[in-house]
């Protein structure tokens, strides 16, 4: 099993839509947790950390579930340039664990 | 502002050479780490180094080696370099100690194939 398992999607939706994915995670010990973005052909770059309260950063709102062991991530207004691959990625056992990443394409 | 830089950005090789991919940051950054992208699979984690001279195996480090003989500079060797090598090479940097909560600032990446 993953460490780390996200809905690869695609998920196509038009402009100024909502999106929201998920991520699952195995390890119960696991401490911190993070979405970075992906744009094609470049490198991950960090998007935001997820708190235990949830958090938002301008359209984007990160939410975690310990007991359930998973994280969202929702994107309000979509704009075309949210168009990217989305990393979950969570830290435990002294390591950094990726997802293999939810691509979200924006649609005019 | 942060900047990772690796040696190249596409490489062909043959089966069997040595290749070194080189990776150097300029934030003084003590961790630095080589991850490997596949379609499908995410990011994993090869080796990692929390200080000159040191490294770590990461969950795949087998047909791997790597040298960090200055704090700036990490290099991956594949020794014989095989066709299940071929894939994207993502060098890695954050600060700090011990754990990496940081922010991971990533260099462009290396797309290696291996014929």
């Amino acid at each position: 099993r993953k460490e780390v398992e996200q809905d690869p999607g695609p998920f196509n939706v038009p402009e100024g839509a909502t999106v929201a994915f998920n991520c699952t995670y195995s390890n119960s010990a696991s401490q911190s947790f993070f979405w970075y973005r992906q744009d094609c052909r470049k490198e991950p770059k960090l998007l935001m950390s997820v708190y235990s309260s949830g958090n938002e950063d301008g359209r984007f709102t990160a939410q975690l579930n310990r007991a359930s062991q998973y994280i969202s991530l929702l994107i309000r207004d979509s704009k075309l340039s949210d168009s990217a691959t989305y990393l979950c990625v969570v830290w435990g056992d002294y390591k950094l664990s990726f997802g293999a990443g939810t691509t979200v394409t924006v649609r005019a | 502002d942060v900047k990772v830089t690796q040696s190249s950005r596409y490489l062909v090789k043959r089966t069997g050479e040595k290749v070194f991919l080189e990776c150097v940051q300029d934030m003084d950054h003590e961790n630095m780490f080589w991850y490997r992208q596949d379609p499908g699979l995410g990011l994993r984690l090869i080796y990692f180094s929390y200080d000159v001279k040191m490294k770590e195996k990461g969950d795949i480090p087998e047909g791997y080696s790597v040298s960090r003989e200055k704090k700036e500079r990490f290099s991956l060797i594949l020794e014989s370099a095989s066709t299940n090598q071929t894939s994207m090479y993502l060098c890695a940097s954050v600060e700090g100690p011990g754990q990496p909560t940081y922010e991971q600032y990533f260099g462009p990446g290396t797309r290696l194939t291996v014929t």
